[in-house]
């Protein structure tokens, strides 16, 4: 069985930086690109980007090209974002999604709530 | 950047109802196109896939279709466990982009 385990919630001061982990087991972590998706609270859904954990290459979407960093360990299968110099736009549920074929998302983690708070 | 529109924010309907929501891309996307629920507190749950496959365990009443860059979703008999989020994602190129959402509710 695929699952997609993430770490728990964060709560970061302004200024300081998280990282985030996504666990994944039931299939070669190293067959699928890994997607990391923003959802800022009551609202709709944006991609970050995505890593593929065999090459360690990378795309960003323009927004989040200095906010975010992604990186894959493949000897523990376990992909990481960090979300560094947080600011309240920050503030939200950060998902992993495992990419098919590259065609659609299938599988998805249960999300990490981030909290940037003084 | 491709933009998804879902016109509709909210849509409420009778159990049993035939319920379609739709989705427009700005640019052809082919069939690099999928349908997602969510519901409160949950991550997002994968319907439809390359525009018409119904995912795995997703109950036939679901069901997508295409034309040209117009999507539509349909849930033939509407239940009660139909309400949540539908969103839209085109994976055809970066940045890859959602939907804003159509909220199902029973009547």
């Amino acid at each position: 069985e695929v699952q997609l385990q993430q770490s728990g919630p964060e709560v970061g001061r302004p200024g300081s930086s998280v990282k985030i982990s996504c666990k994944a087991s039931g299939y070669t972590f190293t067959d699928y690109v890994m997607n990391w998706v923003k959802q800022s609270p009551g609202q709709g859904l944006e991609w970050i980007g995505w890593i593929d954990p065999e090459y360690g290459s990378t795309d960003y979407s323009e927004k989040f090209k200095k906010k975010a960093t992604l990186t894959a360990d493949t000897s523990s299968s376990t992909a990481y974002i960090h979300l560094n110099s947080l600011t309240s736009e920050d503030t939200a549920t950060y998902f992993c999604t495992r990419d098919f074929g590259s065609r659609y998302f299938d599988y998805w983690g249960q999300g990490v709530m981030v909290t940037v708070s003084s | 950047d491709i933009q998804m529109t879902q016109s509709l924010a909210s849509l409420s309907a009778s159990l049993e109802e035939v319920v379609t929501i739709t989705c427009q891309a700005s640019q052809d996307i082919g069939y690099w196109f999928a349908w997602y629920q969510q519901k409160p507190g949950k991550s997002p749950q994968l319907l439809i896939h390359s525009a018409t496959s119904l995912a795995d365990g997703i109950p036939s009443r679901f069901s997508g279709s295409r034309s040209g860059t117009q999507f539509s979703l349909k849930i033939s008999r509407l239940q009660v466990e139909d309400t949540g989020i539908y969103y839209c994602l085109q994976r055809y190129s970066t940045p890859f982009t959602f939907g804003s959402g159509t909220k199902l509710e029973i009547k």
